[in-house]
């Protein structure tokens, strides 16, 4: 069974650094084709895309965000990292990881059951 | 980056069908046919009903169908449930620098 689940803290404080990681559990990041999402959902918000790493190690990020983010895999541990700077209020948000369906540009599937961050000092 | 552009909420009375519409522009939705669908309830992480503007995945309702015309993209719900109840989100690939967006987002009613 495919599933993914995210962990990190559940509270930073402005300006420090967040460092999430999403385990792999019946897939393997390695794999051809393989990619992996991280989205994230303020509370009572919509949905927004951040970052994808692939099987490969291409990366691609949110063009608004890409400055303060950074997308990584542990192969070794079957792990995709997610580090992003200057943390703010304004990024108190679920974050979920989600393969990318079907292996390509088809959607996402399946989540994790996401991590909420609360930013405040 | 512009969220792609869904009615705040669509509602309806068990038995009926409902259609939530999702716009973008020829660089997402009218560009590709990339278009996902989700069902999020309530503290729960988004599910794909959706995949390829009108592809169900394994297990989604056979009462969801898809479709897109343009740049829009649009979501039936056939023979509307109570646990039809949630809110719905459409995806699309979008060929700008952020290769992902979604839409704003829609609750669904059942009356």
């Amino acid at each position: 069974q495919v599933t993914l689940k995210e962990s990190g803290p559940a509270l930073v404080k402005p300006t420090q650094t967040l460092t999430l990681t999403c385990s792999l559990f019946g897939f393997s990041v390695s794999t051809d084709l393989m990619r992996v999402n991280w989205i994230r959902q303020p509370p009572g918000k919509a949905l927004e895309w951040l970052a994808r790493i692939d099987w490969d190690d291409d990366k691609f990020y949110s063009t608004s965000l890409k400055t303060r983010l950074t997308i990584s895999k542990d192969t070794s541990k079957n792990q995709v990292v997610l580090t992003m700077t200057n943390m703010d209020p304004v990024d108190t948000a679920t974050y979920y990881c989600a393969r990318s369906a079907y292996g390509g540009n088809s959607g996402f599937d399946p989540w994790g059951q996401g991590t909420l961050v609360t930013v405040s000092s | 980056q512009s969220a792609l552009t869904q009615p705040a909420s669509v509602s309806g009375s068990p038995g009926q069908s409902i259609t939530i519409s999702c716009t973008g522009t020829s660089s997402d939705i009218g560009g590709y046919n990339y278009v996902s669908w989700y069902q999020q309830y309530p503290g729960k992480a988004p599910k794909l009903i959706i995949f390829d503007v009108s592809h169900r995945p394994s297990g989604a309702s056979n009462r969801f169908s898809g479709s897109k015309s343009g740049n829009t993209a649009s979501l039936t719900i056939s023979g509307l449930q109570a646990e039809d109840e949630a809110d719905y989100y459409c995806s699309s690939y979008r060929s700008t620098s952020t290769p992902y967006v979604f839409g704003t987002g829609t609750k669904v009613t059942v009356l």
